[in-house]
Formats: structure tokens, sequence, C-alpha cells
């Protein structure tokens, strides 16, 4: 079964709007969780890696005003794309690994945003 | 800046037979590898991992791994036309609280 779960899988709404995303793992407990983008016909992109207790770290050219993360437990991180707009509209992918930090990376469902 | 390289395809296999899906990585430093099977419009599925050199049997699925000229790659034995995907290649650079770096995948089809 799932080890990760996310929710909402689908999202539609207006520009301007906000939207949280959570991402739960299932049975164990992660450190550290990973959020994801993918565009059409384009690989994943890893926008940001989410840490238990403080700030999540970002990759270059991701907007951390723009995409805020929260961890604050060992089981739940949240994305929520603030004022939302078109070009925001993508496919968000969590993941944790289970078993340890080394292990590999477990994805989430992942959300299919789309902005109006 | 991290590159992963696979060819995007499309990879036609007949059913029954192997599918070889090759990935190479800009990353000398680069310590795991990961292959993900990905449907469309679903999230990935992690088919194998590996991390030494040499080989890595799964079933059906063996992963490959040569550091020295910076290349995975992946292969199916007897190919069954639910193999049909897109196969994504990823690498990390440390431990476990770095992200993966992905290629942009090879779309596989298995023709019965």
């Amino acid at each position: 079964g799932a080890v990760v779960s996310q929710h909402p899988s689908w999202v539609i709404c207006k520009s301007g709007t906000s939207v949280k995303i959570e991402c739960r793992s299932l049975d164990f407990q992660a450190t550290t969780m990973f959020w994801y983008r993918q565009f059409p016909k384009q690989s994943l992109m890893l926008m940001a890696t989410s840490n238990e207790g403080s700030k999540a770290t970002y990759e270059q050219g991701v907007e951390k005003d723009k995409f805020l993360i929260n961890h604050a437990s060992l089981t739940l991180s949240t994305l929520t794309v603030t004022s939302a707009h078109p070009e925001d509209s993508s496919f968000y992918i969590c993941s944790a690994a289970w078993g340890g930090p080394d292990q590999p990376q477990h994805f989430g469902d992942g959300t299919r945003l789309s902005i109006l | 800046q991290k590159e992963v390289e696979q060819n995007s395809g499309p990879l036609s296999v007949p059913e029954g037979a192997i599918a070889s899906l090759n990935c190479t990585y800009s990353d000398r430093g680069s310590q795991s590898f990961f292959w993900y099977r990905q449907y469309s419009g679903k999230s990935p599925e992690l088919i194998m991992f590996i991390y030494s050199n040499g080989d890595k049997e799964d079933g059906r699925f063996t992963a490959q791994l040569n550091k020295a000229s910076q290349y995975v790659s992946l292969l199916i034995r007897d190919s069954q036309p639910s193999d049909s995907a897109t196969y994504l290649c990823a690498v990390r650079s440390g431990g476990g609280a770095d992200g993966l770096t992905f290629g942009k995948g090879t779309h596989l089809i298995i023709q019965p």
C-alpha cells in the first residue's frame, strides 16, 4: 500500500486564490520530505526540501514567498501556493524516504493544480 | 549544474523481449541511483535502486551501474504490455536529506 498520502488530488480554482496541499507519511516518521513539480511533457523538478521543525530549503529559482512550506510534525508537510496564477498550473508531488534517510524516496499520488 | 540524460524515445519492444533503458549523469559525486516508472497522469513508482557498481536484480528487472562511465541502465526481461510507461532515471548526490535529480524519462512501448 501507499506509504505517502497526498491531498487533494485535483484542484481547480480562480487566479489569485491560495491553495494548500497536504503530504502525509503513513505509519512512519519523516524528518525530511520533498516537494516536486512536473509540467506537461517534462520531468520532475525538485522545488524544496521540507525539514521537520525548521525552515524549508528551496531550489534556485523557486520563490519561497510564493510556495510556503510547513513541516510542523514528523508525518505532515504542507505546501501552500499563494496567490496562484495560470503559470502555476502543474502537477505537484511530494515524497519521503520510508525506512530511514538513506532509503529511496516514495511519492504521493500528486496534486494536479489548474488555475483559471 | 547536475544533469541526468535519457533518450526520450519512444522505445518500442516486442512483448516477451528484453527492454534496455539507459541513463547518464553529470555529477561524478552522485551516490544513489533510482529507476521510477510513471504512467500517464500518475505519480512515479519506484522500480529499482542501486548504490554500488555492478548489477542488481529484482524479479524481471536488473539495474546496472558503472560509476566510472557515469552510466546507469535498467533491463526489463520478458517485457509485458503493462510495462508500457515512461521510465525516469533519478540521481541523488548525497544522503537521504538530498532531493533527486530526474532525467526527462524514456517512453517505453511494449508491442503485443
